[in-house]
């Protein structure tokens, strides 16, 4: 069946570094949403991508979909301790459209020292 | 403003117990789903629905089931909890014309 793989599995950094997280699927996507989750929390919906190629920013945040739409990361710059929490990638379960049907990478955490 | 919450937040059980798990969202979305998270796996898909009296298996829906009475509630129920199913349980909506899950801030249940 479909996989989603998120690397690393862990991530720490100290504030002020750059973070990157990778997620690459097993078989093409017709898009890929990205997701946070705070300690404790739920998550929360950041970002979709459609295109081919699509690069979109959110502030420091970028967020990159790859040619062949099976590949995509997530690169923050200059962390903060707000960045906490743990980044899922989520693509549709069925490859066209999801209707909320994801399956989701393993996510990383990232751990941002003041 | 609209909503989605889950009750209980936590819960512990025995082996062998039925537990039920609810989630009752205010946003009048179709689509409704439950995932479970536990470490090392992300998010599994358990169960979700695309409307009264529609649910259908996910990924992960052996010892679970769902039922849809309403637009607004998707109760996921643990007809003989097993100790594997010591998990986080997130039930999320989505709305017609996004991608977009959201979330409820999730059940972490417990089985003895």
């Amino acid at each position: 069946g479909q996989q989603v793989m998120q690397i690393p599995q862990y991530q720490h950094v100290q504030e002020g570094e750059d973070f990157t997280t990778y997620c690459n699927s097993s078989t093409t996507l017709s898009n890929i949403q990205w997701y946070k989750q705070r300690p404790g929390g739920h998550p929360v919906f950041l970002i979709q991508l459609v295109k081919s190629g699509e690069v979109k920013k959110q502030k420091r945040l970028t967020f990159q979909f790859g040619e062949a739409k099976k590949n995509s990361s997530l690169h923050i710059t200059a962390t903060q301790t707000t960045d906490v929490g743990t980044y899922f990638c989520a693509g549709p379960r069925d490859g066209g459209t999801s209707y909320g049907k994801l399956t989701f990478g393993q996510g990383t955490i990232l751990t941002v020292h003041p | 403003d609209a909503e989605i919450t889950q009750s209980p937040r936590h819960k512990i059980t025995e082996t062998g117990r039925q537990v039920t798990l609810a989630c009752h969202q205010t946003w009048n979305h179709n689509n409704m789903f439950w995932y479970r998270q536990d470490l090392g796996h992300g998010l599994r898909l358990i169960h979700y629905s695309y409307g009264v009296q529609d649910t259908n298996k996910g990924e992960v829906s052996d010892g679970y089931s769902v039922s849809r009475s309403n637009t607004e509630d998707l109760p996921l129920t643990l007809e003989s909890a097993a100790s594997s199913q010591t998990s986080v349980y997130f039930c999320a909506s989505k709305g017609q014309n996004t991608g977009e899950l959201f979330f409820g801030e999730g059940s972490r249940l417990t089985v003895l």
